[in-house]
């Protein structure tokens, strides 16, 4: 069964570190890989990968995607109270037209 | 470009009760993808309609159903509500063709009483 875990599953850190989030799947025949942030309403979007090795780039916060080891990460450098949510990961496959999630890692960064 | 509507925006209902939710895409999306998310199970996918047809649909009894009008836009019904069915209700559009990435509407907060 197609499956995408993410951890940690929360994470708290002081404004100005950097993090990792993490992301793996397993799914057939791997379509794309979106990650989206999540406050107290819809999730936004942050980025999309589809190939390895490029790095998508958004401010500080980037991401990358390696489709040997089926992972992904986002990292967020000098991190503000602003960055708390809960980042989510979804994997589409292709040909099934639906985006399977992970259950997130919450994200909390003190002030 | 105006985002993704969703109305109504909150609900409450009793048990037993039905109810219709109604999603409206970016214009030019024809995907909508219904997902439920709830604190323990997170963000799960109910179906995808695109032009007016159901591509795909996930592991959901058939009290949950939805259709997709001519325009693009999406509801989603359940029928006999459960205790249970209390989550918020998202909808996700977007071209539907080749990869392109889904936008969220703002949800429906639906509680069943």
């Amino acid at each position: 069964e197609d499956k995408v875990v993410q951890s940690p599953l929360s994470l708290v850190v002081h404004e100005g570190d950097t993090v990792t989030l993490n992301c793996s799947y397993e799914v057939t025949n791997f379509r794309s890989l979106l990650w989206y942030k999540q406050e107290k309403k819809a999730p936004t979007f942050l980025f999309m990968l589809t190939s390895s090795g490029i790095e998508k780039k958004s401010g500080r916060l980037s991401s990358i995607l390696d489709k040997k080891e089926l992972f992904s990460i986002l990292n967020i450098t000098a991190t503000q109270t602003g960055d708390s949510a809960v980042y989510l990961c979804a994997v589409e496959a292709a040909g099934t037209y639906k985006y399977i999630f992970g259950t997130g890692t919450r994200l909390k960064v003190l002030a | 470009k105006a985002g993704v509507t969703q109305t109504p925006r909150y609900l409450i209902k009793t048990r037993g009760q039905q109810v219709t939710l109604s999603c409206s895409p970016i214009s030019g999306h024809r995907s909508v993808s219904w997902y439920q998310q709830t604190p323990g199970q997170g963000l799960q996918f109910l179906f995808e309609y695109f032009s007016e047809t159901q591509r795909n649909k996930g592991n959901f009894p058939g009290r949950f159903s939805g259709r997709q009008f001519s325009n693009s836009r999406s509801e989603m019904n359940v029928s006999t509500l459960e205790l249970g069915d209390s989550a918020l209700y998202l909808c996700a559009t977007n071209s539907g063709q080749g990869t392109d990435t889904q936008y969220f509407g703002p949800g429906t907060r639906l509680t069943v009483l």
